[in-house]
């Protein structure tokens, strides 16, 4: 059974550092990796999509890496601002069967200090 | 606008009483799923459906039910055996054979008072 493990649970930064966040699973037959963001109260936005063949994407000052051999993926985050102050989910649906089931994390709560 | 569609926002429900979560998108998506979220949690699976017709359990599908009688539809109802419903719900879809890129509503807080 996968599972997903985000580190840390809680971050906290003054507005302009660079930062990352984490994110390891225990299968590596992971189809993609999916980051998201949650605001409070809110569903979940999707940031990033990693297919398994890629090693990392961007999206204007976030960039998501993969590495499947170890298990790990890390979330960029340049030049941080308040306004990404939220919960950073990750997913990982592992490639059994037909069904694309996905495994989250319990996600890492950022706050960025004005 | 392209999304999912989830109502009510918020709901109260009075023990022993069903209550009916409504999920819809207009994204022509073939499968859809049924998280459920409690503070400091990941999500976790209840229901999922990659056609009309038909759907499995996921993870903690005990005290809920499903239909699937339309592609666009993917209603959850929380019966009064789920011992604990209090919980955010969150509707997700994606498309087969795509790049699998899931999308969530805005999701739907449930209180039993």
């Amino acid at each position: 059974k996968q599972e997903v493990t985000q580190i840390p649970a809680a971050l906290s930064v003054p507005e302009g550092e660079n930062l990352v966040l984490n994110c390891s699973f225990t299968d590596s037959a992971i189809y993609n990796l999916q980051w998201f963001r949650q605001d409070p109260g809110k569903g979940l936005t999707s940031l990033l999509l990693i297919q398994s063949s890629q090693r990392e994407q961007t999206s204007g000052r976030l960039n998501a890496s993969l590495d499947k051999s170890s298990g790990r993926s890390t979330l960029y985050i340049a030049a941080s601002q308040p306004g990404d102050s939220a919960t950073y989910l990750c997913a990982a649906p592992i490639s059994s069967g037909s069904a694309r089931q996905l495994t989250f994390g319990s996600g890492t709560q950022l706050t960025v200090l004005p | 606008d392209g999304g999912i569609t989830q109502s009510p926002k918020y709901l109260f429900r009075k023990e022993g009483q069903n209550v009916t979560l409504s999920c819809e998108q207009n994204l022509n998506h073939d499968a859809m799923y049924w998280y459920r979220q409690d503070p400091g949690q990941g999500l976790r699976l209840i229901y999922y459906s990659q056609i009309v017709n038909d759907f499995q359990k996921g993870d903690i599908a005990e005290g809920y039910s499903v239909s699937r009688e339309k592609k666009e539809s993917f209603p959850l109802t929380v019966t009064s055996a789920q011992k604990n419903p209090t919980a955010f719900y969150l509707c997700a879809s994606t498309s087969v054979g795509s790049t699998g890129e899931l999308f969530f509503g805005e999701g739907s807080r449930l209180t039993v008072l």
